[in-house]
């Protein structure tokens, strides 16, 4: 089964905070591509990053950062001292070579509070 | 170019009528998805173009949808049919290879 959870359907927290959303998802290809989007309330989704299953190394952009795990199929992003510009909801998902289709997590609603 | 666009961005019709979204992918762009995203869920992949041809279309397609892109450049999806259960939004998605996407802002359907 190819698939994508993201178990935090909402999360709140007070501007300034740091927040991790977490990612897991089941493949049994070897090689694949994982993506986080931002999807503000104008609807569109905002490409974060991508990924591929070869590289493990955590990320850093800003105060963004992910954190890839092979072992436990995770791929967690946290946002560190969170602004309101942040609100919004978060997909995770899910793409393999030569693919065309993404699949996507059921997103986590991010509420930063100022 | 700024991005895709799709048009309209909000659209609201009376069930078992027929409806059509356009989709203006990235120009340089061959490749092009249609997604439905309904409320509290992920995009969910419908079809997918590249340059004219059609590639794949998922089973969520029933045979009320139909989608074209003449020419390898904009692309419609088309509703026939529409029925409550079509409400949705329905976004465009364009790419130059597998991997990075760009998304339009999504055409909001109410069926009523």
């Amino acid at each position: 089964a190819q698939k994508v959870t993201q178990a935090q359907t909402e999360i709140s927290v007070v501007e300034k905070e740091d927040v991790t959303l977490d990612c897991v998802y089941e493949t049994r290809d070897t090689t694949y591509y994982l993506f986080w989007y931002k999807q503000p309330p104008s609807g569109e989704l905002v490409f974060l990053i991508r990924r591929n299953s070869f590289d493990e190394q955590n990320e850093i952009s800003g105060r963004y950062s992910w954190n890839f795990q092979k072992s436990t199929s995770s791929f967690n992003f946290t946002i560190t001292a969170s602004q309101v510009v942040d609100s919004a909801v978060y997909f995770c998902a899910l793409s393999f070579t030569g693919g065309f289709k993404t699949i996507f997590g059921a997103g986590t609603r991010l509420f930063v509070k100022a | 170019d700024t991005g895709v666009s799709q048009d309209p961005r909000h659209k609201i019709t009376k069930r078992g009528q027929n409806v059509t979204f356009r989709c203006d992918p990235i120009s340089e762009h061959n490749r092009l998805y249609w997604y439905r995203q309904t409320l509290g869920q992920g995009p969910e992949f419908l079809t997918y173009f590249q340059n004219e041809a059609q590639l794949e279309k998922s089973r969520l397609l029933s045979d009320r949808f139909s989608a074209e892109r003449p020419k390898g450049s904009f692309s419609t999806l088309e509703i026939q049919r529409t029925e409550q259960g079509d409400s949705a939004m329905y976004l465009c998605a364009s790419s130059l290879a597998a991997g990075e996407a760009f998304f339009g802002q999504g055409t909001r359907l109410t069926v009523v």
